[in-house]
């Protein structure tokens, strides 16, 4: 079946470190692959995603490359800032299924 | 992006009573809604896939006569968890699949943390 692993949580960083969540995957077929943030209060948002091997997502200065040689997904950031807190999750769709199978989530701390 | 919301946001009750949460797409038509339920410190776990005007489709595991799943409009599902006993205590999510202008994007519900008594 589909699996996500990622990194446990808290991960704590400085401002304007350099940030890496790692995520690794097993799926059947060619999955889509994703990220979605949780900030405190809310729902998931969709903050990326790669949909064929080789294609980099990126948005609000994250980004993530889809490696299918690893079956990897890392997200990293240059520059983190404190509006970065939050629960990061990683995700597939694969298989013709609909539905998306996740990772536990990564909670991101960064302080000032 | 879409919103989606969930009503109620938070519900306690008492073991054996049945309780519905509902997922609305606000600004889109929804054919396909999905609904997960999350365990403190655990991913999401798909729990069943809603089309409207049609019946559910549960992920194995997941037990169709207790999680009841209507989704009668395109901006509409209902989960009702019946006969409900505290293991059914959870963090339960909606998402809704936006298919607009040939995207296929989740667009996810705040969550409603149920707790039976």
């Amino acid at each position: 079946g589909n699996s996500v692993t990622q990194m446990e949580g808290p991960v704590t960083l400085s401002e304007e470190a350099f940030l890496t969540i790692n995520c690794t995957y097993t799926a059947t077929g060619y999955p889509s692959l994703f990220w979605y943030v949780q900030y405190p209060g809310e729902g998931l948002q969709l903050l990326l995603k790669a949909t064929k091997a080789d294609d980099k997502g990126s948005n609000k200065g994250f980004e993530a490359t889809y490696r299918k040689e690893t079956t990897s997904f890392h997200l990293e950031k240059g520059s983190v800032q404190v509006s970065d807190s939050a629960v990061y999750f990683c995700a597939l769709r694969s298989g013709g299924a609909d539905g998306l199978t996740f990772g536990k989530g990564t909670h991101l701390i960064i302080q000032p | 992006g879409a919103v989606v919301s969930q009503h109620p946001s938070r519900v306690i009750c008492k073991s054996g009573t049945s309780v519905k949460i509902e997922c609305r797409s606000l600004d889109f038509q929804a054919t396909t809604m999905f609904w997960y339920r999350q365990f403190p410190k655990q991913s999401l776990m798909l729990m069943a896939t809603s089309n409207e005007g049609s019946k559910a489709t549960y992920e194995q595991g997941v037990e169709k006569d207790k999680f009841l799943i209507n989704h009668a409009s395109l901006t509409l599902s209902t989960l009702t968890v019946t006969s409900a006993h505290p293991e059914d205590s959870s963090f339960y999510i909606c998402s809704a699949r936006d298919r607009r202008g040939g995207t296929d994007t989740q667009y996810f519900g705040p969550g409603t943390r149920l707790t039976v008594l």
